[in-house]
């Protein structure tokens, strides 16, 4: 059975410092990582999405993508309170339309 | 652009009826996804609609079912309520072409009693 793995957390960090999440998965065929951000009460939102192997940034959020190793992380840079979530990693299945998700990594970011 | 719209958003029903929740994806999406988020097992894939054919489906039951209409707008149902199909119900917007990214909806909360 295709697995995504995450830490559930909860991850508690201080304001400014850097949060880091990890995923690991299973599925060697897997094509596409995503991260998904959800507030107490909200839906998921699409933070990043990372198809190739390295690195890739958005402003403070970096996700990397290691397919040897079946690992995808999110970096967060100078964290804020308001970055305190659950961060959801989603796999792409072996056919399109089927995202398997982690259970969440719970961050909390303290002032 | 406007984004994922659900309804009903919130939703109260006993054991043994039906259900009918819907979706309307973002303007020019063909693919819409439909996941049960529960604390328990987390966020779980039931199905993906593309261009009004089941693309994909999860393993739940036969009592989940859905459609898609020309317009990509997208029905879920669920027959004979148990206790257990309380949870969030949500659906994604996506392309359905190339990666595929997943755009939620607000999603609907249903509550069996």
């Amino acid at each position: 059975q295709k697995e995504v793995e995450q830490n559930s957390g909860p991850l508690s960090v201080p304001e400014g410092a850097i949060a880091s999440l990890n995923c690991t998965y299973s599925d060697r065929g897997s094509q596409s990582f995503f991260w998904y951000r959800q507030y107490s009460g909200k839906s998921p939102e699409l933070i990043m999405f990372i198809y190739s192997n390295g690195d890739k940034e958005d402003g403070r959020f970096t996700a990397q993508l290691n397919k040897a190793s079946q690992y995808v992380s999110l970096l967060i840079r100078d964290s804020q309170p308001s970055d305190s979530a659950t961060y959801l990693c989603a796999v792409l299945g072996g056919s399109q339309g089927n995202l398997i998700f982690g259970k969440g990594t719970k961050l909390s970011v303290k002032p | 652009k406007a984004g994922v719209t659900q309804t009903p958003r919130y939703l109260i029903k006993t054991r043994g009826q039906q259900v009918t929740l819907s979706c309307s994806p973002i303007s020019g999406h063909r693919s819409v996804s439909w996941y049960q988020q529960t604390p328990g097992q987390g966020l779980q894939f039931l199905f993906e609609y593309f261009s009004e054919t089941q693309r994909n489906k999860g393993n739940f039951p036969g009592r989940f079912s859905g459609r898609q209409f020309s317009n990509s707008r997208s029905e879920m149902n669920v027959s004979t309520l148990e206790l257990g199909d309380s949870a969030l119900y949500l659906c994604a917007s996506s392309s359905g072409l190339a990666y595929n990214e997943q755009f939620f909806g607000p999603g609907t909360r249903l509550t069996v009693l």
